[in-house]
């Protein structure tokens, strides 16, 4: 079945730096979201990509979906105590009749 | 506030017992999404309900069961609770079910003693 990974699992970054993760379908996408929670919190949505090699910007945030749309990336610039969470990307395979795979985040620390 | 809410809050209960989490869904949004959520770990996607019909099932255990009713709420069963099942229960809802986001509700926190 479809899998979707992603990595690093953990990341520990200085205030400042650039953050970037990674996403991997085993299956090609009809489109990929990507969600953040925060410590305690619940997943929120922060944005979908559909189109091939699509690029998204969101403040500090790109977002970029690849031309095969089988990976998808999420970078923020100049990190904030603020973006601390677990991001996943949620991704709909193009054979499924919509069930949306998470997969399982990537923890980010931001060190002040 | 995501609009979705889910009750309780917060549910302590011991192992064989029974329990029912329920959600309801941002207004006019049809489609409902149950997910398990253990200690350090990722989204599990259990079941997914569309305007009161099942519509895709994950990894659902046979001990646990969902349903959504007319009015669109959904309530998700566990049965025969095991240690194991200790999690956090996420219910999100979506306008339709084709891969538009979803809002997830603050979660249910489940503990089995």
């Amino acid at each position: 079945g479809q899998q979707v990974m992603q990595i690093p699992q953990y990341q520990h970054v200085q205030e400042g730096e650039d953050f970037t993760t990674y996403c991997n379908s085993s299956t090609t996408l009809s489109n990929i979201q990507w969600y953040k929670q925060r410590p305690g919190g619940h997943p929120v949505f922060l944005i979908q990509l559909v189109k091939s090699g699509e690029v998204k910007k969101q403040k500090r945030l790109t977002f970029q979906f690849g031309e095969a749309k089988k990976n998808s990336s999420l970078h923020i610039t100049a990190t904030q105590t603020t973006d601390v969470g677990t991001y996943f990307c949620a991704g709909l395979a193009e054979t499924s009749y919509d069930k949306v795979i998470f997969g399982p985040g990537t923890s980010l620390s931001v060190i002040p | 506030d995501s609009g979705v809410t889910q009750t309780p809050k917060h549910l302590i209960t011991a192992t064989g017992q029974r329990v029912t989490l329920r959600c309801s869904p941002r207004s006019g949004d049809l489609s409902v999404y149950w997910y398990q959520q253990s200690l350090d770990q990722g989204l599990q996607f259990l079941i997914q309900y569309y305007n009161g019909e099942e519509r895709a099932k994950g990894n659902i255990l046979e001990r646990f069961s969902a349903q959504q009713f007319p009015d669109l709420h959904s309530e998700l069963n566990l049965s025969s609770l095991e240690l194991g099942d200790s999690a956090l229960y996420f219910c999100a809802s979506s306008i339709t079910g084709d891969g538009y986001e979803q809002f997830f509700g603050p979660g249910t926190r489940l503990t089995v003693l």
